[in-house]
């Protein structure tokens, strides 16, 4: 059974980098049948998709448009995990944040989440 | 991108049944398929219907999903309501790279 398990700061300064990690058990990152999502939710934005990373012979990402420009998610498959981080932060981008596995390839369907973790944007 | 658009709230008595539904906004609802999420508060979604109508192990028989071209959306129906069912649940699709989720129905068992 996949488990994963988020960490990080629970309070961002504006203008920051918010940083989170989403470790696995039960599966690798290394899957060639899953993909490695971020979503977050917010009472103004419901849920909402930030992005993945998968592997498919080699690493691929794909970013929501909304904020492609500020969005990184790297795997760290010295820890079987993967990361989130999300530049120039501001108080709309305080969500309570979930990875999630597509366990299925990617554009499937969010098997497994983590706990979620609330992040605040304030200063 | 196209949206998903679902009902604020529905309601109903235990014992009877309620459909959700969810809206596609431009694109063919059949192109790719449509998932659908329970959330209780306070926790992380779970997969209730995955493709169209597929229920994983564990969901009971009392949900189930459609699609339906002609109006471009998606349903969720549960059965013999019980008041655990009341809960937040969300559709999600997708197109190209691109993951989707409606913006969530609650449900609340009378």
């Amino acid at each position: 059974q996949v488990q994963l398990q988020q960490s990080g700061p629970g309070l961002v300064k504006p203008s920051q980098t918010l940083s989170l990690t989403c470790a696995i058990s039960g599966d690798s990152v290394f899957s060639n049948s899953a993909a490695w999502n971020w979503i977050r939710q917010s009472p103004s934005r419901g849920l909402e998709w930030l992005g993945r990373t998968y592997y498919r012979s080699k690493w691929y990402n794909d970013y929501a448009v909304s904020v492609k420009s500020r969005i990184t998610i790297n795997p760290d498959t010295s820890k079987n995990q993967f990361s989130l981080q999300l530049n120039s932060v501001t108080p709309e981008d305080t969500a309570v944040y979930y990875c999630a596995r597509e366990g299925n390839g990617y554009n499937s369907w969010f098997d497994s989440w983590g706990q979620g973790t609330l992040v605040t944007v304030s200063s | 991108n196209f949206m998903l658009t679902q009902p604020h709230s529905v309601s109903e008595s235990q014992g009877k049944t309620v459909t959700i539904s969810c809206t596609r906004s431009s694109g063919n609802i059949a192109s790719n398929y449509v998932q659908w999420y329970q959330q209780r508060p306070g926790s992380s979604p779970t997969t209730v219907i995955y493709e169209n109508n597929q229920r994983p192990s564990g969901v009971p028989d009392r949900f189930s999903g459609s699609i339906d071209s002609s109006s471009n959306s998606a349903s969720l129906t549960i059965s013999g309501l019980k008041t655990e069912d009341e809960a937040d649940y969300y559709c999600q699709s997708y197109d190209n790279s691109n993951q989707v989720f409606g913006g969530g129905t609650k449900l609340t068992v009378l």
